[in-house]
Order: structure tokens, then sequence, then C-alpha cells
């Protein structure tokens, strides 16, 4: 199957600070990728839906300001936390959908865990 | 709005038995997917069953299959002679069908395994 990667798997910062983290689809052309948060023992709840070439829409609650995603290509979504707080530590996971593919094919990442210091 | 709801925060097996997770959906569209995802505690997700809303025959992948009932809104999986790496957290998810591709999940269910 497609092999979505992510980049870093475990990131600590400081309060205060701007994370980035990467999203690539390694084996297909990704031109839908989701960004989703998921707190312990929780679902995970989609935080932004980016196409290639275009800006992010944001889930209802969202500070887009906050969480800037940036999908600059048909590989590669960033999700950059700016400012991080305490708060915003969690597990990022994204999901990309293949160009031409059936629409509930979508392939996940293995996550990302931020804590903010 | 389309809701998932996940009545089972947690589950348990004994190995090579057979449970059954339970997921009730609400909607008004008529065409539309539904999908069983398995965390493990790696914590990627992985797609174990998926169900078209259109198709009477219940989906199947080896041990794994669902009950789907669409006038219920219930779409239950169910997992034969469960194996240890079973255990994992499942999340029923929903898509309503169209361009944005988005996916609705519950709460999830954590399903042990008793050896």
């Amino acid at each position: 199957g497609a092999v979505v990667s992510q980049h870093p798997s475990w990131v600590i910062c400081k309060s205060g600070t701007s994370v980035k983290i990467e999203c690539r689809s390694l084996d297909f052309q990704a031109t839908t990728m989701f960004w989703y948060r998921q707190f312990p023992k929780q679902s995970l709840m989609l935080m932004a839906t980016s196409n290639e070439g275009s800006k992010a829409t944001y889930e209802q609650g969202v500070e887009k300001d906050k969480f800037l995603i940036n999908h600059a290509s048909l590989t590669l979504s960033t999700l950059t936390v700016t400012s991080a707080h305490p708060e915003d530590s969690s597990f990022y996971i994204c999901s990309a959908k293949a160009a031409g593919t059936s629409p509930t094919e979508q392939f996940f990442g293995p996550g990302t865990r931020l804590t903010v210091l | 709005a389309q809701t998932v709801t996940q009545s089972q925060p947690e589950m348990s097996v004994q190995e090579a038995e057979t449970v059954t997770l339970s997921c009730t959906y609400d909607t008004s569209e008529s065409d539309y997917y539904l999908f069983w995802y398995k965390q493990p505690p790696s914590r990627q997700m992985i797609l174990v069953i998926r169900q078209e809303a259109y198709k009477q025959q219940n989906a199947t992948e080896n041990r794994f299959s669902v009950n789907f009932q669409k006038a219920a809104k219930s779409f239950s999986l169910k997992i034969s002679d469960s194996q240890l790496g079973d255990a994992a957290m499942y999340f029923c998810a929903f898509y309503r069908g169209g361009s944005n591709y988005k996916l609705t999940f519950g709460k999830g269910t954590l399903l042990t395994v008793n050896p």
C-alpha cells in the first residue's frame, strides 16, 4: 500500500516557540492531505484539509493563524504550530489521498507527538 | 452534520474467541461509506474494513466482518478467532461522499485480547 511519513516522530519544544511537522507521501502524489489532532485516549479530530497549491480549509474552532498549513507540492504538506503552548501538546496525524483514486482511499502517517514545556 | 457513536469505551476478548464492536451513526445522506480503523500502540492508523452504503452485502476481510444495518444506522465489527495482535484501539468512521473526502471518527473502543 501507499506510504505516508511524518517527521519528526516526536518533538519537545519550549513554550512560545514554533514547531514544524512534515507529512510526505513517499510513493504517490497526494492532491489532498488532512491534518488531525488526537489527545490521549481520544479520537482523531480533523483540523484542516489542504489541497496542493491552494489555501487550507480549517475546521470550525481551529485557529488558522496558530496552525499554519502549507501544501506546496504533491508530496509534501507541513503543519507549523506557532507560539506553541502546553495546551498544544498532542499527537498530530496526517493522512493523504492520491490523485485519481477512490475517494475512500486515504493513507495515514505514523503521527507526531508534540510536547510543549 | 454527521455523528458517529461508539458506545463501548473498552472491550476484552479471550484469544481465539469472537468479539463484536458496536458503532452507530447519524446522517441524512443516502449514499456514504463506513470504515473501521485499527490503531495499535504504535499509533499508526490501519484500515481494517470498508462498507459502501449502497451495497447490501456485508463486507468481509478474512477474520473481520461487519454487520451493516442501514435502516438502523448501525455498523458493527466482528472479529473472529481473536489474536493477540488484534489488541488495539478501534475507530468507526464515516465518509458522506463528495469531493471533500472528510472522515468523521467515533471516539473509539479499546480492545484487549487476553491469552
